[in-house]
C-alpha cells in the first residue's frame, strides 16, 4: 500500500524553527518528485515546496522563500521541511504529497502552531 | 487578481448535476494549461479526482466515478468540474490546481453543498 506519514509538527513560538518529516513506503520513493502543501485552519490549500526525483531542482512558493527548506533522503525513503524564522500566518496543517502529474496520495498531514 | 478563481461555495440538489468552475486569470490562457481536481472532506486530506487539459490529454483518478468528469470553457477561461447524478457524499470541498511559472497554484476551492 502507497503511504505517506508526516510527522515534526507541534508548537513553536513566533521566530523559533521546526523540521517536518514525511515518511514514505508502498512505492520506489526515488522516483518520484514530492511536494509539501499546507491549509491553515478553515483555509483553502497553499503549495509550499517542490522536489524533484534526485534533488536537483528544488521550488518555494513566494510566502516561504529563504526561509524554508525543502529536502529529501532517498536512502531512507524520507522528505522532510526544514522551517526557519516561523510566523503566525505558517499556523497549518502541512501535507506531503507524491507527485505523478497530480498529487496522489497526500499524507494525513502534521499540525504546525506558531504562537507565543 | 488571483491567478485562479473559484466560487466559494455552490449547492445542488441529489440527483442533479453541479459544474463548478475555475476560472484563469486574464492573459493566462485556459488551453495551454492542464487542470487538475481535488476534493477535500472535513478532517481529510485532499483526494486527487481527475486532471483536464483536452479531450485528448484526460486523466480519471484511480476508483473516481466517471459521473465526476472535466471540460474547459475557452470564452470564459475557465475549467469546469462537472458532477452529475449528485450524491450526498459529493458534498465536500473542491480545489482546481494548476502548474504555472514553476509553481503549483491552487484555486481558494469550492464549498459544494448536497441538499
Amino acid at each position: 500500500e502507497v503511504q505517506l506519514v508526516e510527522s515534526g509538527g507541534g508548537l513553536v513560538q513566533p521566530g523559533g524553527s521546526l523540521r517536518l518529516s514525511c515518511a514514505a513506503s508502498g512505492f520506489t520513493f526515488s522516483d518520484y518528485t514530492m511536494n509539501w502543501v499546507r491549509q491553515a485552519p478553515g483555509k483553502g490549500l497553499e503549495w509550499v515546496s517542490y522536489i524533484s526525483s534526485s534533488s536537483s531542482v528544488i521550488y518555494y512558493a513566494d510566502s516561504v522563500k529563504g526561509r524554508f527548506t525543502i529536502s529529501r533522503d532517498n536512502a531512507k525513503n524520507s522528505l522532510y521541511l526544514q522551517m526557519n524564522s516561523l510566523r503566525g500566518e505558517d499556523t497549518a496543517v502541512y501535507y506531503c504529497a507524491r507527485e505523478n502529474f497530480q498529487f496522489d496520495p497526500w499524507g494525513q498531514g502534521t499540525l504546525v502552531t506558531v504562537s507565543s | 487578481q488571483a491567478v485562479l478563481t473559484q466560487p466559494s461555495s455552490l449547492s445542488a440538489s441529489p440527483g442533479a448535476s453541479a459544474s463548478l468552475t475555475c476560472t484563469l486569470r486574464s492573459g493566462i490562457n485556459v488551453g495551454s494549461y492542464r487542470i487538475y481536481w481535488y476534493q477535500q472532506k472535513p478532517g481529510s486530506p485532499p483526494q486527487y479526482l481527475l486532471r483536464y487539459k483536452s479531450d485528448s490529454d484526460k486523466q480519471q483518478g484511480s476508483g473516481v466515478p466517471s459521473r465526476f468528469s472535466g471540460s474547459k470553457d475557452a470564452s470564459a477561461n475557465a475549467g469546469i468540474l462537472l458532477i452529475s447524478g449528485l450524491q450526498s457524499e459529493d458534498e465536500a470541498d473542491y480545489y482546481c490546481v494548476i502548474w504555472h511559472i514553476s509553481a503549483w497554484v491552487f484555486g481558494g476551492g469550492t464549498k459544494l453543498t448536497v441538499l
